[in-house]
């Protein structure tokens, strides 16, 4: 199985910062990756897929990059609805289809 | 736009079957893969399995001994049957579709059910 492994697991930022966070993939996985965004209560929401592609619908300010082992998500500058947990997921070598362990952004 | 909804008991006892559906509607249910995810409480996503519109299926080998997929596409339905669970079986289960972009399937989920939490409990 390909194991994704998260960093930080939580971070604290304030409305207006700009926040990085990083999935690193246990074996090369190409550009095989997507990000989520989950808020309490709700359904995971798909982000971004294939890396770098942002999902019909999501704001801008969210970006992904990275091919290989290592891959970003970066909100540009952080608004007061981006406060939720993430996760990535990997989509190259299957079954099974795995998930980070999830990184949860907190308010400053 | 296609909406997803989880339906079945939301109490099961240990070592019994765990049975739910998930109805799509807004949409049709053929030419997609659809896919069922579950989250302990408090924990995070773990990939259940995925079945295609014509019945094939894929599931998470850490389940697959006791995981039965099945599609009705008369019903516009796809439903997920656990045998023999215990506590460790406790989550929210959700049902999602596998994303289709410029007519190729890419293996993300792009459109989710809200998710029912099935308890194992005696």
């Amino acid at each position: 199985d390909i194991q994704m492994t998260q960093s930080p697991s939580s971070v604290s930022a304030s409305v207006g910062d700009r926040v990085t966070i990083t999935c690193r993939a246990s074996q090369g996985i190409s550009n095989w990756l997507a990000w989520y965004q989950q808020k309490p209560g709700k359904a995971p929401k798909l982000l971004i897929y294939a890396a770098s592609s942002l999902q019909s619908g999501v704001p801008s300010r969210f970006s992904g990059s990275g091919s290989g082992t290592d891959f970003t998500l970066t909100i540009s500058s952080l608004q007061p609805e981006d406060f939720a947990t993430y996760y990535c997921q990997q989509a190259n070598s299957f079954p099974p289809i795995t998930f980070g362990q999830g990184t949860r952004l907190e308010i400053k | 736009q296609v909406q997803l909804q989880e339906s079945g008991p939301g109490l099961v006892k240990p070592s019994e079957t765990l049975s739910l559906t998930c109805t799509v509607s807004g949409g049709s249910i053929s030419s997609d893969y659809w896919s069922w995810i579950r989250q302990p409480p408090g924990k995070g996503l773990e990939w259940i399995g995925y079945i295609f519109y014509s019945g094939s299926t894929n599931y998470n080998p850490s389940l697959q001994s006791r995981v039965t997929i099945s599609v009705d596409t008369s019903k516009k339905q796809f439903s997920l049957k656990l045998r023999s669970v215990t506590a460790a079986d406790t989550a929210i289960y959700y049902c999602a579709r596998v994303l289709r972009a410029s007519g190729v399937t890419l293996f993300y989920f792009d459109c989710w059910g809200q998710g029912t939490l099935v308890t194992v409990s005696s």
